[in-house]
């Protein structure tokens, strides 16, 4: 089963400011990586999905990097706001269909 | 709009009885995944499916079956539950090679083994 680890567990962010976390994964036999956002109540909603070393994808103020060499990729929230509290996860991909996910990073932005 | 839906939201059960979940997706999706969430595990795949008549074991499929057949569900089938199937399981589907797609989850059951 692949090790996928995300740090920190949780954090806490005063609204405006920007943060950042790591999600972790082995490099060897890298397909993909997958991250999504989810919020409490709700089910996992898709934010990215990388393939290349050196990828960066943004939507709004979420981005994310990937470096597919040294094996993690980080998701960044710029000018947080309270609605982007909420767990975010990452996955690795085991083959073409196979996720296997991080326990999340939890995200909860003061107002 | 398509969707993905599960039923039942809610469902209390005793120890050995059987049990199954529904997951109905309408964006015609070929592969369809369960997963389970447990505190500190994040998701761990139970069982998915490629397509009609196709199902393949994840990582917690022991006390778990799933059947395939048409392309919109994937009940999973507890056979004789067990207290340690007390979770949240989510069903998901995705349109194409998870390389690229991302998969769409379902609202969730959480299920309680009494």
């Amino acid at each position: 089963i692949l090790n996928v680890e995300q740090s920190p567990q949780s954090l806490h962010v005063q609204e405006g400011d920007s943060t950042n976390f790591t999600c972790s994964f082995p490099s060897s036999n890298f397909y993909a990586l997958h991250w999504y956002r989810w919020e409490t109540a709700k089910s996992p909603e898709a934010l990215f999905v990388m393939t290349l070393n050196g990828d960066e994808k943004k939507k709004g103020r979420i981005s994310a990097t990937l470096n597919t060499k040294e094996g993690y990729s980080y998701l960044y929230i710029k000018g947080s706001q309270p609605e982007d509290s909420a767990t975010y996860l990452c996955a690795s991909l085991l083959n073409d269909y196979k996720l296997s996910f991080g326990a999340g990073t939890t995200v909860t932005v003061r107002a | 709009d398509a969707e993905i839906t599960q039923s039942p939201r809610h469902k209390i059960t005793e120890t050995g009885r059987q049990v199954t979940l529904a997951c109905h997706q309408t964006w015609n999706h070929n592969n369809m995944f369960w997963y389970r969430q447990d505190l500190g595990h994040g998701l761990r795949l139970i069982h998915y499916s490629y397509g009609v008549q196709d199902t393949n074991k994840g990582e917690v499929s022991d006390g778990y079956s799933v059947s395939r057949s048409n392309t919109e569900d994937l009940p999973l089938t507890l056979e004789s539950a067990a207290s340690s199937q007390t979770s949240v399981y989510f069903c998901a589907s995705s349109g194409g090679s998870t390389r690229t797609y991302e998969q769409y989850f379902g609202p969730g059951t959480r299920l309680t083994v009494t």
